[in-house]
């Protein structure tokens, strides 16, 4: 069965340093979705693209975080510098498109911890 | 903005008992998706159950099914038969049908824990 594939599955870091997590969405898929879920909370939408196009990262901190999907296909959320505030949760999603079925289809997640 | 209200940070069912996971929404809008999903430990999230608004029929899959309530905005999930692979953190989310993409909108959670 298809999934949606992400790395690292953990990761620790220290702060101030560059960190990145990468994502292969499931074949075919057009919409990625890069979420941020705090321990104890829901998850959040951070960027959304269409094929390799951000239509909406209005909740990305740009400053420290940038993310890109260059040929459309797989994709990468980088943090730099990395803050203590930053330890969460980062899930990556995809959908067929931009109907608004609403099913998403979820990877396992990157955990994150800043010391 | 839309919000999404889970008040049970945390329930528990007995093996083979009916559990019911409350969420309540907040929106302008009438036409919308409800969604529940079911997120195991160090699994992923996956879809359980959807409502669109403006159904009055409320969604059923198998052994879960809803009690969508639009004037009150509240959108409950009822798992009927619970089983130990049930355990898990649930996610009450909200879709807008306005706005461009799956947008979703979710709630803090809700951890079920089944006891064997």
């Amino acid at each position: 069965e298809a999934e949606v594939a992400q790395s690292p599955r953990y990761k620790i870091t220290e702060k101030s340093q560059a960190v990145a997590f990468w994502c292969d969405p499931i074949s075919g898929h057009a919409t990625l979705y890069w979420y941020r879920q705090i321990l104890g909370q829901g998850p959040e939408l951070l960027v959304q693209f269409q094929d390799e196009s951000v239509v909406d990262d209005s909740q990305l901190p740009k400053d420290r975080f940038s993310a890109e999907r260059l040929k459309g296909v797989d994709s990468t959320l980088k943090i730099q510098p990395a803050e203590l505030g930053d330890s969460a949760m980062y899930l990556c999603a995809s959908s067929l498109g931009v109907t608004n079925t609403g099913e998403l289809f979820f990877g396992e997640g990157s955990r994150l911890t800043v010391l | 903005a839309q919000t999404v209200t889970q008040s049970q940070p945390e329930m528990s069912v007995q093996e083979a008992e009916t559990v019911t996971l409350s969420c309540t929404y907040d929106t302008s809008e009438s036409d919308y998706y409800l969604f529940w999903y079911k997120q195991p430990p160090s699994r992923q999230m996956i879809l359980v159950i959807r409502q669109e608004a403006y159904k009055q029929q409320n969604a059923t899959e198998n052994r879960f099914s809803v009690n969508f309530q639009k004037a009150a905005k509240s959108f409950s999930l009822k798992i009927s038969d619970s089983q130990l692979g049930d355990a898990a953190m649930y996610f009450c989310a909200y879709c807008s049908s306005l706005e461009y993409g799956n947008k979703l909108v979710f709630g803090a959670g809700t951890i079920l824990r089944v006891k064997s």
